[in-house]
């Protein structure tokens, strides 16, 4: 069965520190990856998505992922966390018919 | 306006309440979609529309109703609704590839509109 697996449902991190929050899929062709965040009180708003080609992947707000194929893992990173950072976080997997699978989302606070 | 609109942003509704959500987008595209947000739960799919026409329908209950009267609106029509039904319900649109569907496309979602069922 197709799924996403967020491990984290609960990460706090120190504004500066880096941060990885970890997404694994289950799927049974060469998926479409994506990373979207939630603001409190808002809609979902796209970081980055992974098609082919380059296995990582740059995104907005100073984001990065990594697709290993091996590991069917699609971890979000950024090397240095901003307050602002702080929202709700989901992978999502997007086969052929626009039907995205999201993860149960990862939830991110930032210490000053 | 731009982006994904959503009307109202707020509603309190009972179990015999006939009430209806709105969606427009103002992106030129031509696939649009509700999704459901509850609680400690991955977002779930409810129904696709491209062209206007629904491509999906992922086991809703009836008392959601759907209608895509164009590619720029899509409404979601609530009668009889549970409890269980509160949660907070998203609209999104892609640009849709005709007959080849929606493949991979980046959806860009709307605020949400927040249902509590009383």
């Amino acid at each position: 069965a197709q799924s996403v697996t967020q491990p984290d449902i609960h990460i706090t991190v120190s504004e500066g520190a880096s941060l990885e929050l970890r997404c694994n899929y289950s799927y049974g062709a060469t998926p479409y990856l994506f990373w979207y965040v939630q603001s409190p009180g808002q809609g979902l708003q796209l970081l980055l998505k992974y098609f082919s080609g380059d296995t990582l992947v740059q995104g907005i707000k100073g984001f990065e992922a990594e697709f290993k194929r091996s590991q069917s893992s699609f971890n979000l990173r950024k090397p240095s966390v901003h307050w602002s950072d702080a929202a709700e976080y989901f992978c999502a997997v997007g086969p052929n018919t626009g039907k995205l699978i999201f993860g149960q989302g990862t939830t991110l606070q930032v210490k000053p | 306006e731009t982006g994904v609109t959503q009307t109202p942003r707020h509603l309190v509704m009972g179990m015999t309440n006939k009430k209806s959500l709105k969606c427009e987008q103002h992106l030129g595209h031509n696939a649009m979609y509700w999704y459901k947000q509850s609680a400690k739960k991955p977002l779930e799919l409810m129904f696709v529309y491209n062209f206007k026409e629904q491509t999906e329908n992922n086991s809703v209950p009836s008392r959601f109703s759907p209608e895509c009267p164009n590619s720029s609106h899509l409404f979601l029509h609530l009668h009889t609704l549970q409890p269980e039904d509160s949660a907070l319900y998203l609209c999104a649109s892609s640009q849709g590839t005709g007959t080849s569907g929606v493949h991979g496309e980046t959806q860009y979602f709307g605020p949400g509109t927040r249902l509590l069922v009383l």
